[in-house]
């Protein structure tokens, strides 16, 4: 919605660079774990969801690196593109879809 | 397939009145969800259905009532509309039985002012 992201943490990066959004959760039960892209105006949209008997999981461009150690989960896009610029959030979910916890998000910025 | 389709996109409501926010799904989806998203703050679950006829209430439930009467369709009620209520809407579905593998699908959101 167009409300989204006044108070959010922004990263800006040029065109090509990679880009590294985090994410800490906060149960340690949590044992999924998703990244939603939320473009200006729009639903959330999905790009990718790891397990937490998983380190790692890669896509099209884009990594999730989970570390269970310190409950921190990171989304990597490679050569980042300006149509990337959105908000990026996670979800954790610790049994149940009731109990799918949403962060707050990072807005990122790709310059030309 | 069109996804999940929210309608109004815009609305602007003064204090005490009410309205229907409409949501439908064209994906024989089993599961639907009605989330609020507020600036700076993750989305918060108010309503839930696993399936025609069932619903549930989510983490804040306040002021707003469902129903589900067709696997497609799940609208979400406001009676007496409250500033607090200003907010941006999303309504989600998903297919998935698992219990933590939840996929959702979300529509692109109405964005609710109460005056």
């Amino acid at each position: 919605g167009e409300s989204v992201g006044l108070h959010l943490p922004t990263l800006s990066v040029q065109e090509g660079d990679n880009s590294i959004i985090n994410c800490a959760y906060s149960n340690s039960a949590s044992d999924y774990f998703i990244w939603y892209k939320q473009e200006s105006g729009k639903g959330p949209q999905f790009i990718i969801d790891i397990r937490s008997n998983m380190d790692k999981r890669q896509g099209q461009r884009v990594t999730v690196l989970l570390n269970k150690t310190v409950k921190h989960l990171s989304l990597q896009i490679a050569a980042t593109q300006p149509g990337d610029s959105a908000v990026y959030f996670c979800a954790e979910n610790s049994g149940g879809f009731q109990k799918l916890v949403f962060g707050t998000g990072t807005r990122l910025l790709v310059s030309p | 397939n069109a996804g999940v389709t929210q309608t109004p996109k815009f609305r602007i409501l003064k204090i005490g009145q009410s309205m229907t926010l409409q949501c439908t799904q064209d994906m024989n989806h089993n599961y639907m969800y009605w989330y609020r998203q507020d600036p700076g703050m993750g989305l918060k679950l108010i309503y839930y259905s696993v399936g025609a006829g069932i619903t549930d209430k989510g983490e804040v439930p306040n002021g707003y009532n469902v129903s589900r009467s067709t696997t497609e369709d799940f609208p979400l009620r406001l009676e007496l509309a409250a500033p607090s209520q200003t907010s941006v809407y999303f309504c989600a579905s998903s297919y998935s039985v698992s219990q933590s593998d939840e996929k959702l699908f979300f529509g692109s959101g109405t964005q609710l002012s109460v005056l």
